[in-house]
């Protein structure tokens, strides 16, 4: 199985300020016949399922702002949160979709 | 608008069983790829089950593998999940979730708000 190990598990970041939050996959999640990342990631609000936000590792959800930006190759990968906003305090988990069972990382949560 | 409505989460008996119903709106349900996510009280998320849009594949994830079943009945647009057996640690919010169209490799664009099955004497 994959699996898949975020962090920090918590951080706190100022408004306005950087937030960033770490993927690494026991595994490589590249798949070389397409040269994709099968790795995206999900924001959770407290109360409310998750919502996709990023797919192929770095690839937007219609709709997801753009201080949202995902990136890394293969087993590392990061979210960043360029500028931070209050509706951004939530949990973060990102998912490999190469290979079942599909899993989760452990969650980072991002506070003010 | 997409739409996912989960129900037939309860309070069980460890042992017991349960059959969650997942019902889709907004999209063609035959289409899709379906699953099965779950999340113990104050944990993270644990994928359960998928099954293809026809019914053909289906997969576990090895924890529920003999105990839980999923099922699909594409002319009702609804997802199902049969789980018999059930132990204090399946306690948790099942969410359906849509998956991919066309591909085996799934991420899950829409969410239910969740049904709370609680294992427990």
């Amino acid at each position: 199985d994959f699996v898949m190990t975020q962090s920090p598990d918590s951080l706190a970041v100022s408004l306005g300020e950087r937030a960033t939050i770490n993927c690494k996959s026991s595994q490589s999640v590249l798949y070389s016949s397409n040269e994709k990342d099968y790795l995206a990631w999900y924001q959770q609000k407290p109360g409310q399922p998750p919502k996709l936000l990023i797919y192929w590792a770095s690839t937007r959800e219609s709709g997801v702002p753009d201080r949202f930006t995902g990136s890394g190759s293969g087993t590392d990968f990061t979210l960043t949160i360029s500028s931070l906003q209050a509706e951004d305090v939530a949990v973060y988990y990102c998912q490999q979709y190469y290979s079942i069972p599909l899993t989760f990382g452990g969650g980072t949560k991002v506070e003010i | 608008d997409v739409q996912l409505v989960e129900s037939g989460g309860d309070s069980v008996l460890p042992g017991g069983s349960l059959k969650l119903s997942c019902g889709g709106s907004g999209f063609i349900f035959s289409d899709y790829w379906m699953s099965w996510v779950r999340q113990a009280p104050g944990k993270g998320l644990e994928w359960v089950a998928i099954m293809k849009e026809d019914g053909g594949e289906i997969e576990y994830v090895d924890s529920v593998k003999g105990r839980f079943s999923i099922s699909r009945d594409n002319a009702q647009n609804s997802l199902y999940l049969q789980m018999n057996s059930l132990r204090v640690e399946d306690t948790a919010v099942y969410y359906c979730a849509r998956g991919s169209r066309g591909s085996k490799y799934n991420i899950f664009d829409y969410w239910g708000q969740g049904t709370l099955v609680t294992v427990s004497s």
